[in-house]
């Protein structure tokens, strides 16, 4: 069985430019996760999707980040402007369901914003 | 607003002792579940409890609930320096907000 996929693995932009990350989740899977980690934490929850449904985006900062999940498979997440503390990886999980179930991560993706 | 808290923040062992890690939180959960993370990389699900449940165990695993605590704990038998990483609680609380602790950083030494 595949796993989660991700990309790019690694990304190095400039502040107030933008950058998108994409996710692939394991098949059949009606839930995926976007989570912000950055080093020396714990990941943060930015946004979670059932299908292409938003269940909860509630710590997503919406005025410069945005998600989409259009067909309820692929994801992408998008940051417009880029901040300097957005420098972290950014982590897709999925799930057969929302609530009580193991998430299956991808390998993440690291951005550096300068 | 955090969620719980994960003690201690780091743990340094010789191969072959056990590890134990400590999880609270705060509002009542759902189920509780732990996480490992190799340097570098995604994370990896160990075990998930729910709030009915007081232990269970998974190979050299052990996780233990005690909800009137608001507390978890894991243990790691006979720990091998494989079992370098870090660990994370995830707590999907009775309102299903899902929040991870800080980790704890375990080193086992060889």
């Amino acid at each position: 069985e595949a796993g989660v996929a991700q990309s790019p693995r690694y990304k190095i932009i400039e502040k107030r430019q933008s950058v998108a990350f994409w996710c692939n989740p394991i098949s059949g899977h009606a839930t995926l996760y976007w989570y912000q980690q950055i080093l020396g934490q714990g990941p943060k929850l930015l946004i979670q999707f059932q299908n292409n449904g938003v269940v909860d985006d509630s710590q997503l900062p919406k005025d410069r980040f945005s998600a989409e999940r259009l067909k309820g498979v692929d994801s992408t997440l998008k940051i417009q402007p880029a901040k300097l503390e957005d420098s972290a990886v950014y982590l897709c999980a999925s799930s057969l369901q929302p609530l009580g179930e193991t998430q299956y991560f991808g390998p993440g993706t690291r951005l550096l914003v300068l | 607003s955090q969620q719980g808290e994960e003690d201690p923040q780091a743990l340094s062992i010789q191969e072959g002792e056990n590890a134990t890690m400590n999880c609270s939180y705060k509002t009542s959960i759902n189920n509780l579940q732990w996480y490992r993370q190799n340097s570098g990389r995604g994370l990896v699900h160990l075990i998930l409890i729910r709030s009915n449940e007081r232990e269970k165990h998974s190979g050299r695993l052990r996780v233990t609930l005690d909800t009137s605590k608001k507390s978890s704990s894991l243990l790691i038998t006979a720990s091998r320096a494989a079992d370098t990483a870090s660990y994370f609680c995830f707590q999907e609380t009775s309102g299903s907000r899902l929040t991870f602790g800080e980790g704890t950083q375990l080193t086992v030494n060889p």
